[in-house]
């Protein structure tokens, strides 16, 4: 079955600079890739997504970017701020949303003043 | 977006006693549904595949007759955990999807089992 592993664990930045967590996944036939927030206690938030035929996509400040060859994938946020503070996890499923989605092991993103 | 409710939201119970959780689609039908467990400060580990009208498919590992899944409708999915355990507490969130499109989650259900 399909393995995501995500790094780092835990990412400390200031206010105002950039974040990137990455992930690799083993599965070649998975082609969706979402990103998702949380909050302590809360519903995982999609934030942004990607589909296997699509290299790039960014949405204000949240970009991600695919490679299918070296299969991993990477999210971006820049201009940090408090806010961003939470859990941000990847997924890879094959066939889209409505499939089921392996999850990496989450990133504690601290945005600090 | 579309919309998916679990309840209840939290729920304490003793030791060898049964908890049901419900999770519904309330704008849309939904022939699929996901179950995930998520234990604290780790990841969502999906448990289990809802069908509607069939069986539910559970993910290696997963007592199928501790976790009953019943998936009687469209728009209903239930998720009894049977004779729980203090090892059984933990968020339980399930999932659904519009047309295959991204996924949409209940808001979870803290078991705490006593």
């Amino acid at each position: 079955g399909e393995n995501v592993e995500q790094h780092p664990s835990t990412l400390s930045v200031q206010e105002g600079d950039s974040a990137v967590i990455k992930c690799t996944y083993s599965d070649s036939a998975s082609n969706y890739f979402p990103w998702y927030k949380q909050e302590l206690g809360k519903r995982p938030q999609l934030i942004i997504d990607i589909r296997s035929n699509v290299g790039e996509k960014k949405d204000q400040r949240i970009a991600v970017t695919l490679n299918k060859t070296a299969k991993h994938f990477s999210l971006h946020i820049t201009e940090t701020q408090p806010e961003d503070s939470a859990v941000y996890f990847c997924a890879a499923s094959r066939g889209g949303g409505g499939n089921k989605l392996t999850f990496g092991t989450g990133t504690q993103l601290k945005v600090e003043l | 977006g579309a919309v998916v409710s679990q309840h209840p939201s939290r729920v304490i119970c003793k030791s060898g006693t049964s908890v049901k959780i419900e999770c519904r689609s309330l704008d849309f039908q939904a022939t699929t549904m996901f179950w995930y467990r998520q234990f604290p400060k780790q990841s969502l580990m999906l448990m289990a595949t809802s069908n509607e009208g069939s069986k539910a498919t559970y993910e290696q590992g997963v007592e199928k007759d501790k976790f009953l899944i019943n998936h009687a409708s469209l728009t209903l999915s239930t998720l009894t955990v049977t004779s729980a355990h203090p090892e059984d507490s933990s968020f339980y969130i399930c999932s659904a999807s519009v047309r295959n499109t991204e996924a949409f989650f209940g808001q979870g259900t803290r078991l705490t089992v006593v």
